[in-house]
């Protein structure tokens, strides 16, 4: 069973608004991580969390992390075209049954339109 | 500067048929994955190798193999093609486990 579950499932807006998006898990974590995916392409990279860490900016991305709660959410400021893509967190255990393992949520599509 | 390799990019085989996905990074990478990708599913791990000479079974191992052929390749094998394995199927690598991971361009495969 996947250990993370993006809400929502999907998101339109428009040039310019921000787009919000969620991850809940299930079990503890040692770090949780936020990946782009292009129609048709692999996963990219976005930015890694670290369970001792509350917030993390990277250019228009910032992404906070409430290990009481088990969520984290991305926020992407001031959308454009090209942000237009499917966006997955990954939650990494780090405990002896779940060591080497990063699981995936289902993604959030994202649309955005000019 | 090529990352993560993947071959083929698309395959069709026959119900029984069997394959090699073969994948292979120049990042000097101790650590590889082979995912798969369903619509709706997000990605489930198959199998990884968090360091050469180790494997060990994914979320979804059932009818799939793995060969760490050295530090740079990771092979992938379906021994019997089921029409349950039409997916993407995505290789990846990091320096070690739980830090980013690299991932290769995909291969689509059907079943027929």
């Amino acid at each position: 069973s996947q250990q993370g579950e993006e809400d929502p499932q999907a998101l339109s807006i428009q040039e310019g608004e921000n787009a919000t998006m969620n991850c809940s898990y299930k079990t503890s974590i040692n770090n949780l991580q936020w990946y782009r995916q292009n129609s048709g392409r692999g996963l990219v990279h976005l930015i890694l969390i670290r369970s001792n860490e509350r917030e993390k900016h990277s250019g228009r991305l910032r992404v906070t992390l409430d290990t009481s709660k088990k969520s984290s959410s991305l926020l992407i400021t001031a959308s454009r075209a090209a942000d237009t893509a499917s966006y997955f967190c990954a939650t990494f255990g780090g405990t002896t049954d779940s060591w080497g393992k990063l699981q995936f949520g289902a993604g959030t599509q994202v649309v955005v339109t000019p | 500067n090529a990352g993560v390799t993947q071959t083929p990019k698309f395959q069709v085989l026959k119900t029984g048929q069997s394959m090699t996905l073969q994948c292979a990074q120049d990042m000097n990478h101790n650590s590889m994955y082979w995912y798969r990708q369903d619509p709706g599913m997000g990605l489930r791990l198959i199998y990884y190798s968090a360091s050469e000479g180790t494997t060990d079974k994914g979320e979804v191992p059932n009818g799939y193999n793995v060969s760490r052929l050295n530090k740079r390749e990771f092979s992938l094998r379906l021994e019997s093609a089921a029409p349950s394995q039409t997916s993407v199927y995505f290789c990846a690598s990091t320096s070690r486990p739980g830090e980013k991971l690299f991932f290769g361009s995909g291969t689509q495969l059907s079943v027929l």
